[in-house]
């Protein structure tokens, strides 16, 4: 039981690049969630989803992607990249989305240049 | 306005004593849930404890508690028995709504807790 994984764990990108940060989790979770961690601050939602083929946005959607074609997958596609987007990504899913836990990845740092 | 407040940027204590860290929450849902968080240097995050906003008594998870009062606010998070490896990043979070909202979890600025042996 894997959890919940993430690729790649760096990345560096130019300005204007696109890439797509993948995350799967093997629990079985209903609930999927994208957040963002800038330095020294906590984390900010990007994009949920509470079920295959449905996502909405979160607090910081702007320049950002998902889709969620099966219940394990969750990727979530950067287009044109900017040095604003530089950060840790966590992916996380839980079974519901009120009492359970959240589980999260380990994290991807982005670095964009 | 900012929904969760951790009000200690950083902290110290000596080994083997108790520490509590502060968070205040703001919110009209009469529905919500707090989270605590420990993300240690490698950078993930780890779940410590949860207390829902119908709960009667306060969380506990071994050395951790969660000293809950509703009225004013705070979720309060109390590590016993401090050890080396309690020093990281900890996070107080609140879930607004029922679950069917998404569980959408709102996060503090964090307290950076050093253990001092």
């Amino acid at each position: 039981n894997a959890g919940v994984t993430q690729t790649p764990k760096f990345r560096i990108l130019k300005i204007g690049q696109s890439m797509t940060l993948q995350c799967t989790q093997d629990m079985n979770h209903n609930y999927m969630y994208w957040y963002r961690q800038d330095p020294g601050m906590g984390l900010k939602l990007i994009y949920y989803s509470v079920g295959a083929g449905i996502t909405d946005k979160g607090e910081v959607p702007n320049g950002y992607n998902v889709s969620r074609s099966t219940t394990e997958d969750f990727p979530l596609r950067l287009e044109l990249a900017a040095p604003s987007q530089t950060s840790v990504y966590f992916c996380a899913s839980s079974y519901t989305g009120s009492t359970d836990t959240q589980y999260f990845g380990p994290g991807t740092r982005l670095t964009v240049l | 306005a900012q929904k969760i407040t951790q009000t200690q940027p950083g902290m110290f204590v000596q080994e083997k004593e108790a520490v509590t860290l502060d968070c205040t929450y703001d919110t009209s849902d009469p529905s919500y849930g707090l989270f605590w968080y420990k993300q240690p240097s490698s950078g993930e995050m780890i779940f410590l404890i949860y207390q829902g906003s119908y709960d009667q008594q306060n969380a506990t998870e071994g050395r951790y508690s969660l000293n809950f009062q509703k009225a004013r606010k705070s979720a309060n998070l109390v590590i016993s028995a401090s050890q080396l490896g309690d020093s990281a990043m900890y996070f107080c979070a609140m879930r607004e709504g029922e679950g069917n909202q998404g569980g959408k979890l709102i996060f503090g600025q964090g307290t950076e807790l050093s253990v001092k042996p």
